[in-house]
C-alpha cells in the first residue's frame, strides 16, 4: 500500500523568504503525485500535480515541485512567500488501478502548517 | 477543470439523527466518487470508494452500516451518516473522477457538527 510522509508538521517563514515543504512517498509503481493547499475551514485547492514527463512541475500561485524518483520525494517550493500563503499543505499520492490509470484514490500525508511572519 | 459541488457546506444535527451529504459532478460523468473524512488538525482519510451502480467499497475500520453511500447516477453520490453521534463530527469531503482523467476533483467539503 502506498504511503506519504510530510516530515514537517509546522514551518514558519518570513514574508519574502523562500520555502520548501518536504514530501516522501512509498509506492511500488509510477506514482501520481499531488500538492493541495487548505485554508482553515475550507476545502482543498490543487496546487500542482505530477503524472509523467518533466520532473519539475509548475503550479499555481508561483509554486513548483520536483519529482525525484531516486529519493522518493516530491518537495514543494516557492522562491518568495507571501502572507496569503499561510495555510496547511498536503502532499498526496494517487493509486494506480489495474488499467494503469488513477481514478483519484488518494493517500494523503499528515500535512504541513505554514505560518508566514511579516 | 471539472466542477464538483458538495452540499451542504455546514450542518448541525442532534445526536441520534441522520444526515445526508450530496456530492455532484456538474460538468462530467463521475464513474467513481471518493469520500474522505478529516478530523480537526488531522489529515484526510479515505472512507470509501463508490462506483456508479454498484456497492461502495469501504476502507478498513469504516462502518458501512453507519456511513451509507449511494452512487445511483453518474453525477450524484450521497453519504448518509446514520444515528450520528458527537464523535462523528468532522469535515467530510468528496472527490469525483471519470474513466478518462487521471485525477479526481474535490468538492468544497461539509462541516458536520453533532450536538
Amino acid at each position: 500500500a502506498q504511503s506519504v510522509t510530510q516530515p514537517d508538521i509546522h514551518i514558519t517563514v518570513s514574508e519574502g523568504a523562500s520555502l520548501e515543504l518536504r514530501c516522501n512517498y512509498s509506492y511500488g509503481a509510477t506514482p501520481y503525485l499531488f500538492w493541495y493547499v487548505q485554508s482553515p475551514g475550507q476545502g482543498l485547492q490543487l496546487l500542482l500535480k505530477y503524472f509523467s514527463g518533466d520532473t519539475l512541475v509548475q503550479g499555481i500561485k508561483g509554486f513548483e515541485a520536483e519529482f525525484k524518483r531516486s529519493q522518493s520525494s516530491f518537495n514543494l517550493r516557492k522562491p518568495s512567500v507571501h502572507w496569503s500563503d499561510a495555510a496547511e499543505y498536503f502532499c498526496a499520492v494517487g493509486a494506480e488501478n489495474a488499467g494503469g490509470t488513477s481514478y483519484g484514490k488518494l493517500t494523503f500525508g499528515q500535512g504541513t502548517i505554514l505560518t508566514v511572519h511579516p | 477543470g471539472a466542477v464538483v459541488s458538495q452540499h451542504p457546506s455546514r450542518v448541525i444535527c442532534k445526536s441520534g439523527t441522520s444526515v445526508k451529504i450530496e456530492c455532484r459532478s456538474l460538468d462530467f460523468q463521475a464513474t467513481t466518487m471518493f469520500w474522505y473524512r478529516q478530523f480537526p488538525k488531522q489529515s484526510l482519510m479515505l472512507m470509501a470508494t463508490s462506483n456508479e451502480g454498484s456497492k461502495a467499497t469501504y476502507e478498513q475500520g469504516v462502518e458501512k452500516d453507519k456511513f451509507l453511500i449511494n452512487h445511483a447516477s453518474l453525477t450524484l453520490s450521497t453519504l448518509t451518516v446514520t444515528s450520528a453521534h458527537p464523535e462523528d463530527s468532522s469535515f467530510y469531503i468528496c472527490s469525483a473522477g471519470d474513466d478518462y482523467t487521471v485525477e479526481a476533483f474535490f468538492g468544497q467539503g461539509t462541516r458536520l457538527t453533532v450536538v
